[in-house]
Order: C-alpha cells, then structure tokens, then sequence
C-alpha cells in the first residue's frame, strides 16, 4: 500500500540558508499536517491543510511557511536557519472522517 | 485545548510479563484517543485508537489500551511483553472535530528486558 512520501530523507545546511521539505500524502486523503520532533523530544505539531487550505496552526515560527499544492503534495519552506531547527520533519496524512495519522518517515534536517 | 500526560519516560519490562505504559488526558470534549510507536530514525507508526464504543481497544502487534472516562485515562497494555516492543511509544488525543490536530504526549520508552 502506498504510504506518505517525504523528500530529501536527509538535509545539511548553513545557517540563514533556506530549506524546502515536501511531502506527498496518501491518495485520497484530504489532511496533511506538519510536525517538528527535536532530538529526544515529542512531535511538535507545527501546521496543518484540509483539502488545500490551512486549516490549523500551531507552533511554527515566523520563519518557516507551507502549502498545499493542487495535486495535494505540501512543501514546508525554512528560511533563515538557526542552529535550533535542526531536528526531524514528520509529515502525516489522514482521511478527516477517521482521525487516524499516517506518518511519513521524517526529513532530517541538520544545521550547521 | 487538549493536552496529553504520561507520566513515565521510562518503563522496564522483563520479556514475558505485562507490560502497561500509562496516558492520560484533558480535553474539553469528546477525545479520539491514540498510541502511536516510534522505533529509532523512523516515522510513528499508528497502534490504535479509541473513538467510541467499546472501552477496550485492541491494535497492532498485540497491544491493547482501555479508555476510562473517569480517570480520563487510555492506558496501552500487552499481556506478554516482546524484546521487539522495546521503543518509544507515544499516546496522542484529538477533539473529534473535521479537522483537529493531534497533541502528542512527551513519549515513554519502553525497555524489554530479555
């Protein structure tokens, strides 16, 4: 069965560089969310789109903006990196009606 | 806003025994309830969920949770613990709305000692 797709697997940047993730859902699901998991710590939700619209918005910085795009992949972009963005970048998929999460395998980000 | 407690970061289980792996909860309404897994480097992997019905919920890999209203709890449980069940293990709520967010607790590793 087809499972969420998150690109690079891996990143190393600078920083003030700027990075782009992206994720492809599942087909057929209408939700995506954006989460953010530091070293040792607890996904943290940052931003979430229902059938292309931001539907919520959680702890994102200022720096970093997503969206969803018409064939329902979704990019989240960092600008202006810091030493503390590194971490690992989930991106989820779900059916709205059901509530479960399909979870991709993550995007390391490293900031050096 | 909801938010999610387990008050454990750590749980040693010999291979073999029960295992119990504690959650609880806060919503202002009705919660779906979630366990997900996280083994090293890797994405959660969904266990089960509570959204109605029957207070025991059964999932993936054996594992089994009870939800109990009045303790606002959703504790995760198996009967007889594997070395493979060592990882982390995360209880996550939701408000049943269209599009909610899930809230991920702080994560319990769970040890199996063999």
């Amino acid at each position: 069965a087809a499972g969420v797709i998150q690109s690079p697997r891996h990143l190393i940047k600078e920083k003030r560089e700027t990075a782009t993730l992206k994720c492809y859902p599942i087909p057929r699901h209408d939700t995506v969310y954006w989460y953010q998991q530091g070293p040792g710590q607890d996904p943290q939700f940052l931003i979430s789109f229902y059938e292309k619209m931001q539907s919520d918005k959680g702890s994102i910085p200022d720096r970093f903006s997503a969206q969803q795009f018409s064939d329902y992949h979704s990019e989240l972009n960092m600008s202006s990196l810091e030493l503390g963005d590194s971490a690992l970048y989930f991106c989820a998929s779900s059916i709205s009606s059901t509530g479960e999460l399909f979870f991709g395998e993550g995007s390391r980000l490293t900031v050096l | 806003a909801q938010s999610v407690a387990q008050p454990e970061d750590q749980v040693n289980v010999a291979e073999g025994n029960p295992l119990t792996v504690k959650c609880t909860y806060s919503v202002s309404g009705n919660p779906y309830l979630f366990w997900y897994v996280q083994y090293p480097n890797r994405g959660l992997q969904f266990l089960l969920k509570y959204i109605t019905g029957d207070n025991l919920v059964k999932g993936s890999y054996g594992f089994e949770a009870e939800f109990n209203k009045s303790q606002t709890s959703f504790h995760l449980k198996k009967p007889s613990a594997l070395v493979s069940d060592s990882a982390l293990y995360f209880c996550a709520v939701s408000l049943m709305n269209r599009d909610d967010k899930i809230i991920f607790g702080k994560g319990t590793r769970l040890h199996i000692l063999p």
